[in-house]
Formats: structure tokens, C-alpha cells, sequence
């Protein structure tokens, strides 16, 4: 069956500092992947996504992440985070067209001052 | 900029009354989602709905649940006869047609308690 590992439940990094968060896929063909953001009480925000082409994206808030089929990972990256980017992150899977997409269980970011 | 809408942002109910969450997709959007997310877990796929009919289900999506497009706007989600277990946040999400594989917008949730 079809996966998505976010093998961090928790991380915790300073204000300024570098972040990368993992996601893990399990799925025979190349997925379309994503990544969402929810801060509490929120919905589902948009973080990214790959569909296909450069395994590079750049997303919005000065976040990207890197497709590596040969790890089916698809992990978040972003140089220097900012306080507000204290949420949950989650990334996620689409298998087709238009198909349900598979979440994972998410990763919260906690940010020092 | 288009966006999925939801209401009520927070539907508080008894065990075993009916319930019905209401979506407003965006526009131009032919296929409809329902989800939902436990509060402190992932969220999870219910149901997929597409030129008016379940395009596909997860088994969570039993008998009590149903969907509709009553008009041309609306999208819903009922709840038949609710349960404690059904206190969730349940999103809505739409997506346009097309060869292109078209993102999913989100709403931004219904809050669901039942006691």
C-alpha cells in the first residue's frame, strides 16, 4: 500500500538557523508529491508541490524541497527560518490525475528565540 | 484569488443527531474531496467526488456518510447519525479538470464536536 513517512514527529530549531525536514514515500511510479503547512486552528496551506521536471522546487515563504527518486524521499528545505514558521508540516502524495491525496503524519517545527 | 470555503467553522452536536457540512469549491472546480483529521493525527481521505457521483471512498466513508452537490456551488458532507469518534476537523477540497494534474485547494475546516 501506498506511504508517506515523516520520520520526525517533533523538531526544534533556532531562529535564523537552517531546516530540513524528511518525508519518505512508498509507492511504485513517481508520485505527485506536496507539502502543506498548518498552523494551529488553521487549514491546509500549500507549501509546494512536484508534478514532474527539475527535482528542485521552490515554493512559497522562502521554502523548497529536492525529489530524489532513487530515495523516494522528498524532504523540505529552507536556510534560515523565522519564528513565524513555527507549525506543522505536513508532506503528502498523489498517486493520479486528480486522484485522493496520502498524508503524512506530520512534523511540528518548534522555533527558539 | 479563488478559495475553498466552509461552514460552520465549528459544529458542536449530540451523539447520534445528523449533521451536515457545507463547502463552497472553487468556481471553475469539477472534482470534490472530503477529509478529515482527528485532532493530533494526519489527515485522512473520505471520499472523492467527481461529475456527480463517488469517484472513490476509504473505508471510513461507511453508511452514515454521504456527499452531494445539491447546486451548483454547494458541495456537502453528511453525517448521518453521529458518533464520538467523528469529533474532528473535516477540509474540503476541490481541484479543476483537465489534462494537467491540477493541485488541491484546501478550506480551512469545519470543527466538529460530538457529545
Amino acid at each position: 500500500a501506498q506511504s508517506v513517512t515523516q520520520p520526525d514527529i517533533h523538531i526544534t530549531v533556532s531562529e535564523g538557523a537552517s531546516l530540513e525536514l524528511r518525508c519518505n514515500y512508498s509507492y511504485g511510479a513517481t508520485p505527485y508529491l506536496f507539502w502543506y503547512v498548518q498552523s494551529p486552528g488553521q487549514g491546509l496551506q500549500l507549501l509546494l508541490k512536484y508534478f514532474s521536471g527539475d527535482t528542485l522546487v521552490q515554493g512559497i515563504k522562502g521554502f523548497e524541497a529536492e525529489f530524489k527518486r532513487s530515495q523516494s524521499s522528498f524532504n523540505l528545505r529552507k536556510p534560515s527560518v523565522h519564528w513565524s514558521d513555527a507549525a506543522e508540516y505536513f508532506c503528502a502524495v498523489g498517486l493520479n490525475r486528480d486522484d485522493k491525496i496520502i498524508f503524512g503524519k506530520g512534523t511540528r517545527l518548534h522555533i527558539l528565540p | 484569488e479563488p478559495e475553498v470555503t466552509q461552514t460552520p467553522s465549528h459544529q458542536v452536536t449530540q451523539m447520534g443527531q445528523e449533521v451536515i457540512l457545507r463547502c463552497v469549491p472553487i468556481s471553475n472546480h469539477l472534482y470534490f474531496y472530503w477529509y478529515r483529521q482527528i485532532l493530533g493525527q494526519k489527515v485522512e481521505f473520505l471520499v472523492s467526488f467527481y461529475n456527480n457521483e463517488i469517484s472513490e471512498k476509504s473505508e471510513i466513508f461507511d453508511d452514515q456518510f454521504s456527499v452531494e452537490r445539491p447546486d451548483g456551488s454547494n458541495f456537502t458532507l453528511k453525517i448521518r447519525s453521529t458518533k464520538l469518534e467523528d469529533s474532528a476537523m473535516y477540509f474540503c477540497a476541490s481541484s479543476a479538470a483537465g489534462e494537467i494534474r491540477s493541485e488541491q485547494f484546501f478550506g480551512p475546516g469545519t470543527r466538529l464536536t460530538v457529545l
